[in-house]
């Protein structure tokens, strides 16, 4: 089986600018969570989606949103972009039945200038 | 104080010998995670235990639910062990994981 895949792998953004990233999850993974991973606060749990509903949500501001697609494709917004969000954007996909073991994508660099 | 807390920070060892990370958590917990993370950014699960023992190969995982503590061993060590090793709760109550702050793992020849 193909790994879980994200697109863009890096990208660079000016401050007040929004981005969409993409994470496509393993086949037939219906779990999909999104997490974010500076080097000041570690790694930190933004939200999951399972079959296109937001089960579990962290504590970030609204400025992040996300969605899953009926083919459980996922995607993850941050609006009005600040420095700070500057990070790795990782998505990690799971059966999201009784286990849930992370699968991990190679993650998004974003830069915000 | 952080729910997840991980030691050492960094960790120096060389080729063969025997590694042991530590990890200790605060909150009541569903299971234990392991991961491992190389340079570039790419994390692969190494481990989810929620009691006992788990080994892979020279990897192996222990869990003491009633300590609220967790090690992650590895035996002899090899240079192309170096990463940073990560420990992530996964809530009782959520299906979110909580990370430690990683330690960094280096090998040297």
């Amino acid at each position: 089986k193909a790994g879980v895949t994200q697109t863009p792998r890096y990208l660079i953004k000016t401050r007040g600018q929004q981005v969409t990233l993409s994470c496509s999850p393993i086949s037939g993974h219906r779990s999909v969570s999104w997490y974010q991973q500076t080097p000041g606060q570690g790694l930190q749990f933004l939200f999951e989606y399972f079959s296109e509903t937001q089960r579990n949500k962290g504590n970030f501001p609204g400025r992040f949103s996300g969605r899953q697609f009926s083919n459980s494709r996922s995607e993850m917004n941050v609006s009005t972009l600040e420095l700070g969000d500057s990070a790795l954007y990782l998505c990690a996909s799971s059966s999201g039945q009784a286990t849930y073991e992370q699968y991990f994508g190679p993650g998004t660099r974003l830069t915000v200038t | 104080k952080n729910e997840v807390e991980q030691s050492p920070q960094n960790l120096t060892a060389q080729e063969g010998e025997f590694i042991t990370i530590n990890c200790s958590y605060s909150v009541g917990i569903s299971a234990l995670h392991w991961l491992q993370q190389h340079p570039g950014g790419g994390i692969v699960s190494l481990f989810m235990l929620s009691s006992g023992k788990k080994k892979h190969g020279r990897l192996i995982a222990t869990i003491n639910i009633q300590e609220k503590h967790s090690s992650l061993h590895i035996t002899a060590s090899h240079p192309r062990d170096s990463a940073v090793y990560i420990c992530a709760v996964e809530d009782s109550s959520a299906r979110q994981l909580t990370f430690g702050s990683g330690t960094q793992l280096t090998v040297l020849p």
